[in-house]
């Protein structure tokens, strides 16, 4: 049972356009939500992360949408970078304490100069 | 952030061998480490819980004797793969919780199989 599902698979947006990614979870247990960002051959790298008390989350250029009732969070990229091209995984865990995270299948984003 | 290393990089050993990754948190303690396994463009999949000073979880289908993990430090973890065979060639990866919640992942660990 997958239960963080992600989309799209691929994605591609020009230069200074918005990235979207978005992610769906069927457990009403998971109460953190990070994404991570991984390179080739490189380990994932935490971009943000969110808690369901709040429904927007703003770190730079990156932004989580989150809506408890619909069960979904997004990871919006503003102004998009070539460099951004990576794969993106949403995630989800549950209760306090350390707890091993739930992966999304991933999304392939590449920025077109 | 936080740094998280992991030793080696890469390994290329022969068939039935056993080959042991580390993994260190270098600027915090970590009292809990995990596992992932990652095929070629796919998702992290999570092998097992590392927990400092007692027997690692394992995740269903994972088999312990086959994937040995030792957290004998607050800062150090290491996974053994016993008697290798090439189905165990993956991408190796951890990750160490600092505070409440926040998992920083290693560099991880391209092991091949011959």
């Amino acid at each position: 049972q997958q239960q963080v599902k992600q989309s799209p698979q691929s994605l591609i947006v020009q230069k200074g356009g918005i990235s979207i990614i978005n992610c769906a979870y069927e457990n009403t247990a998971f109460d953190y939500f990070p994404w991570y960002q991984q390179f080739p051959g490189k380990g994932p790298a935490l971009l943000i992360a969110i808690r369901p008390d709040v429904s927007e989350k703003k770190e730079g250029r990156f932004t989580i949408s989150f809506n408890k009732s619909a069960k979904q969070f997004s990871l919006h990229i503003m102004d998009s970078q070539p460099g951004d091209s990576a794969t993106y995984f949403c995630a989800a865990s549950k209760g306090t304490g350390r707890r091993a995270l739930t992966f999304g299948s991933g999304t392939r984003l590449q920025v077109q100069p | 952030g936080a740094v998280v290393s992991q030793h080696p990089s890469r390994v290329i050993c022969k068939s039935g061998t056993s080959v042991k990754i580390e993994c260190r948190s270098l600027d915090f303690q970590a009292t809990t480490m995990f596992w992932y396994r990652q095929f070629p463009k796919q998702s992290l999949m999570l092998m097992a819980t590392s927990n400092e000073g007692s027997k690692a979880t394992y995740e269903q289908g994972v088999e312990k004797d086959k994937f040995l993990i030792n957290h004998a430090s607050l800062t150090l973890s290491t996974l053994t793969v016993t008697s290798a065979h090439p189905e165990d060639s993956s991408f190796y990866i951890c990750s160490a919780t600092k505070g409440a919640d926040t998992q920083y992942f290693g560099p991880g660990t391209r092991l091949t199989v011959l």
